[in-house]
Parts: structure tokens; C-alpha cells; sequence
């Protein structure tokens, strides 16, 4: 049983439209982030939940939404979609926040934008 | 806030030999420190973690120990495999605790 899960793993739109990414954990865990790796595998993070509230939204465009619908489900939806934002979205959870709990990851989804 | 610094790849690597990553970090106090591995097509995994100074993080034959006095990290094998063939990045928390920091990643080909 998959722990982290992410849908779809490929997504190829085009510019202007506008698209969403699911993620689901099945570790019970309270705290759920979203990363974007860019093309040189550098890896930074966007959002943060925890317990379904908002803790970390870092200097992300505001066309990017997250959106927790429960503990288990976190959900990205990017309006307006740039080239820019071509980049592999991972999905990831924690047993909460704090800086000694272990991140496990989805299995990414690749964005491309043409 | 809290930073780190990996040493940048791509490391070439026959089967058996030794490997050393570099990782340094700046940080507030004494973090939590993370070796996450991401394999070629997949998400990353923790490879090992330490979590107060002098703690020595272990796993699959990688080891890598928290030494404050250097502020380092550097992961080591002392004999890698074709299989070990991946993207190893450095991790710690930021300064809330609230998301992890990455390295900018080394990719390691280990040919045999």
C-alpha cells in the first residue's frame, strides 16, 4: 500500500490553462508539504499544512492554491499555467511539524508546459 | 535562517570504491541533520538522519556523523554498488521547524 500518493505522475498542458495535482497519505500523519524540483534537481519547498491549517507559504505566485480537505489530502491547483512552472511537484508528509520528524515523499508529478 | 551547503556533483564512481559526499550547514542551535536519496524516477527517501551532535546516522552501508565543531555532514560508503546509482541530498530543517532545506543534490553513476 502506497504511503504517499500523488496523481497524475505526467501532466503536458498548455500555457494559460489551468490544472491540479492530488496527494494522499495512509500514515495518519498531521503535517503534509509541497516541494517543486526544477530542472537541476533543486528542490524547494511551497507549502506546508498541519492539521489542515496553512503554516508555510513561501514566495509562491499566488496562481498556485493549496487546499487540505482533510488530514490525509493535500491538493495543489495552478491557474494560469507558465513555461516557468515546467518542474516535478512532490507531495510529502510528516508525523508533525518539528525538525527531527522524518519526510516521506510521493512519486512526483512532472509538469510540463508548453 | 539555516542553510546548507553539498558538494556538487556529478561524482563517477567504480563499483567498490569509496565514496565521500561533502555537506556543511549554518544553522540556529543543533538541528536535526537528513541524507535523503532519490533514485532515479522517484520521490526521495530518507537514506539516514542524526539528530544531536556526535550522532552517527547509519543505513544500507552509508554512514555519515554529525560533528558541530565543522558543522558537517558528509555521507561516506566505503564500497558502493551499481544499485547505489542515484541523487543524494543533504537535508536539515529551517529555523521553525516547519519544512526541510535541501542541498542542491550530487548525482552519483557507479559503473561496474
Amino acid at each position: 500500500d502506497t504511503a504517499v500518493s500523488q496523481t497524475p505522475k505526467y501532466l503536458v498542458t498548455q500555457m494559460g490553462n489551468d490544472k491540479s495535482i492530488k496527494c494522499e497519505q495512509n500514515l495518519g500523519h498531521d503535517t503534509m508539504y509541497w516541494y517543486k524540483q526544477d530542472s537541476k534537481k533543486f528542490l524547494k519547498i511551497m507549502f506546508s499544512y498541519n492539521n489542515k491549517e496553512l503554516i508555510i507559504n513561501e514566495t509562491v505566485p499566488n496562481r498556485f492554491s493549496p487546499k487540505s480537505p482533510d488530514k490525509a489530502h493535500l491538493n495543489l491547483h495552478i491557474n494560469s499555467l507558465e513555461l516557468g512552472d515546467s518542474a516535478v511537484y512532490f507531495c510529502a508528509s510528516s508525523q508533525a511539524t518539528g525538525g527531527s520528524y522524518e519526510q516521506y515523499f510521493g512519486p512526483g508529478t512532472r509538469l510540463t508546459v508548453t | 535562517g539555516n542553510s546548507v551547503t553539498q558538494m556538487e556533483g556529478p561524482v563517477t564512481l567504480s563499483e567498490e570504491a569509496f565514496l565521500t559526499i561533502n555537506c556543511t550547514y549554518t544553522a540556529t542551535g543543533y538541528p536535526s541533520l537528513f541524507w535523503y536519496v532519490q533514485y532515479p524516477g522517484e520521490g526521495l527517501q530518507l537514506l539516514l538522519k542524526a539528530t544531536k551532535a556526535d550522532d552517527k546516522g547509519s543505513n544500507k552501508g552509508f554512514e555519515a556523523t554529525y560533528r558541530k565543531e565543522t558543522t558537517s555532514f558528509h555521507l561516506e560508503k566505503g564500497s558502493v554498488q551499481v544499485s547505489d546509482s542515484a541523487v543524494y541530498f543533504c537535508a536539515l530543517p529551517n529555523q521553525a521547524g516547519t519544512a526541510l532545506i535541501f542541498g542542491k543534490g550530487t548525482t552519483l553513476s557507479v559503473s561496474s
